[in-house]
């Protein structure tokens, strides 16, 4: 079965830290996987897409790895602002037509002053 | 603003109603997605559009049908609501193969 597990579940930070979250995923075959940043009660906006051959892609100061061998990924957030507090959701694609998404539930990163 | 626009912003309603959602796709976007959030879960797949064709089907109950139009806009219908269909239900949109992208999302409230 398909899956992506993210952790943590939630995370709370000071602002200006930086931060790591996590993805591992058992999809397969694999397309791309994404980060998507979602506010509260907002849609989820996409922040980095990485492909089988890709292993690192940056955004800003949003810093996304591959590594297709373990199926893992990462998304470093460097110098937080309270603005980054928000969910962030881990999706693989198991083929090019977007058919086969697979959603993580998120992790929930909360940045206090 | 992503460029996929939803109605209703929110709805309010009673079990057993039926209620239909709303979706503009983004200018150029064949395919169409719908999710459902409950609160604090995850994002579920529904159903996926394309070009007025359904190409995919997730985990969409019985009660709940859609479509996609000529002109590209779909509709979600939710029938016999129940108190546990209360969720924000997004639209998304993409190109082939492209990163979907999401709409404000409908709040659907059943009471």
């Amino acid at each position: 079965k398909n899956q992506v597990e993210q952790s943590p579940q939630s995370l709370i930070i000071l602002e200006g830290k930086n931060c790591t979250l996590q993805c591992n995923y058992t999809v397969s075959p694999f397309s791309n996987l994404r980060w998507y940043k979602q506010d509260t009660g907002r849609g989820p906006v996409s922040l980095t897409i990485m492909t089988f051959s890709e292993n690192t892609k940056s955004n800003g100061r949003y810093t996304a790895t591959l590594d297709a061998d373990t199926k893992q990924s990462s998304l470093h957030i460097t110098a937080s602002q309270l603005s980054d507090s928000a969910s962030y959701i881990c999706v693989v694609s198991g083929n090019f037509g977007n058919e086969k998404l697979t959603f993580g539930t998120g992790t929930r990163l909360t940045i206090i002053p | 603003d992503s460029g996929v626009t939803q109605t209703p912003k929110h709805l309010i309603t009673a079990t057993g109603q039926r209620v239909t959602l709303r979706c503009s796709p983004r200018s150029g976007d064949l395919s169409v997605y719908w999710y459902q959030q409950s609160l604090d879960q995850g994002l579920q797949f529904l159903i996926q559009y394309y070009n007025g064709e359904e190409r995919a089907k997730g985990n969409i109950l019985e009660r709940f049908s859609a479509q996609q139009f000529p002109d590209l806009h779909s509709e979600l219908n939710l029938s016999s609501l129940e108190l546990g269909d209360s969720a924000l239900y997004f639209c998304a949109s993409s190109v082939e193969g492209g990163a979907p992208v999401f709409g404000p999302g409908t709040r659907l409230t059943v009471l």
